[in-house]
């Protein structure tokens, strides 16, 4: 069965620093998320991108975040600046956009910004 | 504002026993609702998806239903195992490309 796959399953970076989360959504899906949850708390939704351009974003995604689709396959979360409080799990998930299909989701990248 | 609340927090029950874990959403104006399974520091696994005009779904040991109009789902599991040991989430999802929006989950352990 098709996954959504991410990349790296865990990331630490110094405070202050740029990093770029990967995702591979499932081939024929035409929508596709970001969610993070913090440790211990609710997944939140970041942010969601259809045809080559952002749909909804929330409160979180302000500035220092962006996503981009750089190719046919991958989808990436880049986060400017990391600050203590961007450590999570960051999900990527992605769907076809049907009332009876599910959102598939990825293993998720845990950030540890130290 | 879609509020997802799910009750109990947490849950503790021996191997064998049949359980139920409820879901309860703000907004009854939904697309569909999923629930997940996450394990210790994992992703998200989908169990069942509810479409809005579906009263109940089965895979397996696993039913979960849904009233749209008081705004609640729950999700039976039968013959509970110490493999089903989890965390249970449940997510609402209000239109077509639109994100999910999920409870708090509840902790289920089964004990030997």
């Amino acid at each position: 069965e098709p996954e959504v796959t991410q990349t790296p399953s865990h990331q630490v970076t110094q405070m202050g620093q740029e990093v770029i989360l990967r995702c591979v959504p499932i081939s024929n899906h035409l929508y596709f998320y970001w969610y993070r949850q913090i440790l211990g708390q609710k997944v939140e939704f970041l942010v969601s991108f259809y045809n080559n351009e952002i749909s909804e974003k929330s409160e979180i995604f302000d500035d220092q975040f962006s996503v981009e689709r750089p190719d046919g396959s991958n989808f990436t979360l880049k986060i400017r600046s990391t600050k203590l409080e961007d450590s999570a799990m960051y999900f990527c998930a992605s769907d076809r956009g049907l009332s009876n299909q599910p959102q598939h989701f990825g293993d998720g990248t845990r950030l540890s910004i130290l | 504002k879609q509020e997802v609340t799910q009750i109990p927090a947490a849950l503790s029950v021996p191997e064998g026993e049949n359980l139920v874990l409820n879901c309860s959403f703000t907004d009854s104006a939904i697309y569909n609702l999923q629930w997940f399974r996450q394990d210790p520091g994992k992703g998200l696994t989908s169990l069942l998806l509810i479409q809005s005009s579906q009263r109940e779904q089965t895979s397996g040991r696993l039913n979960a239903s849904l009233d749209k109009s008081s705004g609640r789902s729950t999700l039976y599991i039968a013959a509970s195992q110490p493999g089903d040991s989890a965390t249970y989430l449940c997510a609402v999802k209000p239109g077509t490309a639109s994100k999910l929006t999920f409870g708090t989950g509840t902790r289920l352990q089964v004990t030997l």
